[in-house]
């Protein structure tokens, strides 16, 4: 069975400093792995996705993740946190079958001035 | 185009009470999907839609009825209200083979007394 496990509930980090939200997977197949970010009173809204292809995937804002098979993980980086950053993220996982997407408990982030 | 729109924002019932909450897409999206976020619990999947006509359960459907006669709209139905199912509601929806990105909805705020 899928789940998603993500490490701190909540995150603060100054403003200019490195952002990095961890996530760790369990999935009995190679899996589809994404980041949502919620701001406040929104529906979430996709950063990026990890379909397969390259291990290192960009996405917008400047934040980025890196699969990592052998850890299980999918951790997500930004160099310099901005405070329009701040906001609650959520990793997800998906097998192969598109009804299947499950959500992490999300980390809230906050930037410090 | 709107994207997904969710009617109504906010909402109040007694314990006993029905209701339905609309979801609405002019994505011409496929599959569509209701899900409860609850704090600490990420989003967990009510039931979905896989196309105009057919609807499936998801993690958490007890207490929850849902229709997709038209394919743009997806309703949830809560027949008799209770205090669990107090929280904020999501409809997302992705287009037919791109299972990845799901497009969000702005959330309806239940609140059961």
């Amino acid at each position: 069975a899928q789940s998603v496990t993500q490490l701190g509930s909540h995150v603060s980090v100054s403003e200019g400093a490195l952002v990095l939200l961890r996530c760790n997977y369990s999935s009995s197949v190679p899996p589809y792995l994404f980041w949502y970010v919620q701001y406040p009173n929104q529906g979430l809204q996709l950063l990026l996705k990890y379909t397969s292809a390259a291990t290192l995937v960009k996405g917008i804002n400047g934040f980025e993740a890196e699969f990592k098979k052998s850890e299980t993980s999918f951790h997500l980086t930004k160099p310099s946190a901005h405070m329009s950053d701040a906001a609650e993220y959520f990793c997800a996982v998906s097998e192969t079958s598109y009804d299947k997407v499950i959500f992490g408990p999300g980390t809230s982030l906050s930037v410090i001035p | 185009n709107a994207g997904v729109t969710q009617t109504p924002k906010f909402r109040v019932l007694k314990t006993g009470q029905s209701m339905t909450l609309l979801c609405a897409q002019d994505m011409n999206h496929e599959y569509m999907y209701w899900y409860r976020q609850d704090p600490g619990m990420g989003l967990r999947l009510i039931h979905y839609s896989v196309g105009e006509g057919t609807t499936a359960k998801g993690e958490v459907p007890d207490g929850y009825n849902v229709s997709r006669l038209k394919k743009q709209n997806f309703l949830l139905g809560l027949e008799s209200a209770a205090p669990s199912q107090t929280s904020v509601y999501f409809c997302a929806s992705t287009p037919s083979g791109s299972p990845y990105e799901q497009y969000f909805g702005p959330g309806t705020r239940l609140t059961v007394t």
